[in-house]
């Protein structure tokens, strides 16, 4: 069973603020992903990444940066949080070559 | 631009009934679909998926259709349960490259009722 683990259900931030959003799977996974979810928006992709220190922008960059220091682990970085980055945000991993992607339980950012 | 749309936001199905959920695209080189059912507080899980070479694919109690003149897919939910009382995204994926990226609609809350 694949298995994709964030490193918080839910967090409060303060606008301003530097906020790390881990993942990890344990698949062995080539691709990983950062979406956010938004009511009436649906998924978005941020940021993805196809290898070890491999990077690319998704549809929503802005405002956001990631790190894959290690296959297996994919972190998103809110450089200075703001209220409008409250939001659900997903990590997902696929293999390489497949359509397939799965997804963590999701952590809760609230920006206050 | 939104190339993957969901235009229902919410639909309501009596338990036993069909379910029936749709999804339009507009990129015509989107080859493979796919669905995911997402709970409050949890991840989206995969559901079912329907490569473009084929017109239908069923699983169980859901069977997805894809009319490609159209660039229609729509889940078919038969019977409906309570359990499947959650949010459904369709997703498209064009073939070529590793990192196959999703493009996701916005989508639509079904809701069962006993």
């Amino acid at each position: 069973d694949v298995k994709v683990t964030q490193s918080s259900r839910y967090l409060v931030k303060r606008t301003g603020e530097k906020v790390f959003l881990e993942c990890v799977q344990d698949m062995d996974h080539e691709n990983m992903f950062w979406y956010r979810q938004d009511p009436g928006l649906g998924l978005r992709l941020i940021y993805f990444s196809y290898d070890v220190k491999m990077k690319e922008k998704g549809d929503i960059p802005e405002g956001y940066s990631v790190s894959r220091e290690k296959k297996e682990r994919f972190s998103l970085i809110l450089e200075s949080a703001s209220t409008n980055q409250t939001s659900m945000y997903l990590c997902a991993s696929s293999l390489w070559g497949y359509n397939e992607q799965f997804f963590g339980p999701g952590t809760r950012l609230t920006v206050l | 631009d939104q190339q993957v749309k969901q235009n229902s936001p919410s639909l309501s199905v009596q338990e036993g009934r069909i379910s029936i959920l749709n999804c339009d695209y507009t990129n015509s080189m989107f080859d493979y679909f796919l669905w995911y059912k997402k709970y409050p507080a949890e991840g989206p899980t995969f559901l079912i998926s329907i490569s473009s070479i084929k017109d239908k694919n069923e699983d169980g109690r859901f069977t997805v259709f894809l009319n490609k003149s159209a660039k229609h897919l729509s889940l078919h939910i038969v019977p409906s349960q309570p359990g499947d009382s959650a949010v459904y995204f369709c997703a498209a994926s064009s073939e070529g490259g590793a990192t196959n990226k999703l493009i996701f609609g916005t989508g639509t809350l079904l809701a069962v009722q006993p």
